[in-house]
């Protein structure tokens, strides 16, 4: 059964026109990531959420902004959308133990994102 | 500065043995991973090593030495199948963030 879970799959959208990208998760994991993933490059981290404290990565585009309403879900809102932003969205969550330390990461399937 | 530094690709033939190295720099560690990303998918979790030594789990085996900032991926038997991306990435503090380096292509001839 999917325990990450991003919709769309495939989401094409028009220059400057807003978009919102979801992903739920049923692992009841307390963290979760939003990155970006362009073409034979690594996934590049926009935002995280520890529980509701939300951390922006210093690089991400005022453009992004992400909510997380309760702890099975988080969104990305990509406010203008530019060709630059024609990317996959990867959501993944991770359990952040007692310890202070991660030991796995569940990615979702991803959601392409085409920009016209 | 955070730098995390793997080849960008690689060669090997079905039924031998593959090792990936990946070298980082961060401002602390709390923990490696390894990822495989096959073309157009999610990546895919590994393994973890937040220990020096060596971590074996069928065919795949991670390894860490912290003192020298470096870790390997070793694939066994490579299978078609493993031809994939392979993904060094590391926890530098005890908090929740996880950066990536930006993979290693692995083709398998056969």
């Amino acid at each position: 059964d999917a325990m990450v879970i991003q919709n769309p799959r495939y989401q094409v959208t028009q220059f400057g026109k807003p978009v919102t990208l979801s992903c739920s998760q049923t692992l009841n994991h307390n963290v979760m990531y939003w990155y970006q993933q362009k073409s034979s490059q690594a996934p590049k981290l926009l935002f995280h959420y520890y529980d509701k404290d939300f951390n922006n990565e210093a690089d991400t585009p005022d453009n992004f902004q992400s909510r997380r309403p309760n702890t099975s879900f988080c969104f990305l809102d990509i406010r203008s959308p530019g060709l630059g932003d024609a990317a996959m969205y990867l959501c993944a969550t991770t359990r952040l133990g007692t310890s202070g330390r991660i030991d796995t990461q569940y990615f979702g399937p991803g959601t392409r994102l085409t920009v016209l | 500065g955070q730098n995390i530094d793997q080849p960008t690709e690689m060669t090997a033939t079905e039924g031998a043995i593959v090792q990936i190295n990946c070298t980082y720099q961060t401002s602390g560690f709390n923990g490696l991973f390894w990822y495989q990303q096959h073309a157009g998918e999610a990546p895919t979790f590994l393994s973890y090593n937040v220990l020096d030594g060596l971590e074996e789990k069928g065919r795949f085996s991670s390894f860490l030495s912290r003192s020298k900032g470096y870790s390997y991926l070793l694939l066994k038997e490579l299978q078609m199948k493993d031809s994939a991306s392979y993904l060094c990435a590391v926890s530098p503090s005890l908090d929740d963030k996880i950066i990536f380096g930006k993979g290693t292509r692995l083709h398998i001839l056969p």
